[in-house]
This record gives structure tokens, sequence and C-alpha cells, in this order.
């Protein structure tokens, strides 16, 4: 079945810094991925929508310049979030589409 | 706005009984999805019912789809201790859609 993976699965860093978390999908190609934010019990919330070749899709409300995009190829997007705050600690999950949506096991960030 | 609000937010339920959740929408959809979530983990696709679907059966899952109530649940008979986990709904539109999940159900099963 088609496999998505997301590095790293967890990381801590300081407030300040910037944080690059990589979503590959492993077994096809995809044109589109997904990167939703959620908050503990929470529902996943949309953040872009990501493709190929082509600047991110950001849900309103969600800072572009804060959360870069980069989608350099049909296999790999990239989500990095730059000078990271506490608020910023979340759950993030990607999914890469073909026919589907199939998502990625998740990165848990926490901001210090 | 919202799409897709589960009912009940949580549910305890005793090995071997069933348990329902409910998720209901706002718009017209195409699709309508559920998945689980295990404790910080990523999400499993249980099931996918089309919108000219009315039910949907899959091992001990069980789905139904009331679209003029806009609306959908989810059976899951003689549950067991591993079925411990929140369960969402996502909708879509449309092919190569955004999916709008829902608030979720956290489902606990006793041994």
């Amino acid at each position: 079945g088609a496999v998505v993976s997301q590095h790293p699965s967890w990381v801590i860093c300081k407030s300040g810094t910037s944080v690059k978390i990589e979503c590959r999908s492993l077994d096809f190609q995809a044109t589109t991925m997904f990167w939703y934010r959620q908050f503990p019990k929470q529902s996943l919330m949309l953040m872009a929508t990501s493709n190929e070749g082509s600047k991110a899709t950001y849900e309103q409300g969600v800072e572009k310049d804060k959360f870069l995009i980069n989608h350099a190829s049909l296999t790999l997007s990239t989500l990095t979030v730059t000078s990271a705050h506490p608020e910023d600690s979340s759950f993030y999950i990607c999914s890469a589409e073909i026919y589907e949506q199939y998502f990625g096991p998740g990165t848990r960030l926490t901001v210090t | 706005s919202q799409q897709g609000e589960e009912d009940p937010q949580a549910l305890s339920i005793q090995e071997g009984e069933n348990a329902t959740m409910n998720c209901s929408y706002k718009t017209s959809i195409n699709n309508l999805q559920w998945y689980r979530q295990n404790s910080g983990r990523g999400l499993v696709h249980l099931i996918l019912i089309r919108s000219n679907e009315r039910e949907k059966h899959s091992g001990r899952l069980r789905v139904t789809l009331d679209t003029s109530k806009k609306s959908s649940s989810l059976l899951i008979t003689a549950s067991r201790a591993a079925d411990t986990a929140s369960y969402f709904c996502a909708t879509d539109a449309g092919r190569y859609s955004t999916l709008t999940f829902g608030k979720g159900t956290m489902l606990l099963v006793s041994p």
C-alpha cells in the first residue's frame, strides 16, 4: 500500500530556532501534499496544500512566512517552522495524495 | 465553516459491546471517510463511503450515510480493548479536494 513517512518523529527545540519537518511518499508519486496541525485532544486542522513545483496554498489564519512549505519533488515536501515559539508546539501531520490521501505518522514538535 | 462534528465527544464501553459514533456535516459532499488515531500517532484510514451509498461494511465496522440529514454513523461491533482510540470523520467535496475533519470521538474500551 501507499506509505508516507515523516522525519523526525519528534523534535524539541529552543524558542527562536527553526525546525524542518520532512514528508515523503515512499512508494508513489504525489502531486499534492497536505500539512495538518493537531493540538492535544483536538482535531486536525489543515494548514496548507502543497503542489509540486508551485507555491503552497495556505489556509486562512496560517502565516506563510512562519510556516514555510517547499514541495521540491513528487515524493518530498518540507515544512519549516521559522522562529518557533512555545505556542507552535503541536503535532504536525502530512498527507500525500494519489486518488486519496495517505497520512504520515506525524511529528511532535515541542518548543521550550 | 466546521464540517464533520462528531458525537459523542467521548465514549467508554466494555469489551464485547458495540460502539456507535455519529458525524454531522454542513455542506454537500462527495465522500465521507472515517479514520482512527491512536494516541500520539498518525491516522489510519478505516472506510470511505460515497455520497450515493447508504451503508458500507468492513469487518466489524458498519458505516451509514444519510445525505438528507447530512449525517453519518460508525458502528464498531464486538469492541476490543485494541479499538481504544480517537475516531474522526472527514468530508471532501470533490476529487483532489481538501479534507475537513470533525472534532473526533475518543473511544475507551475497557477489558
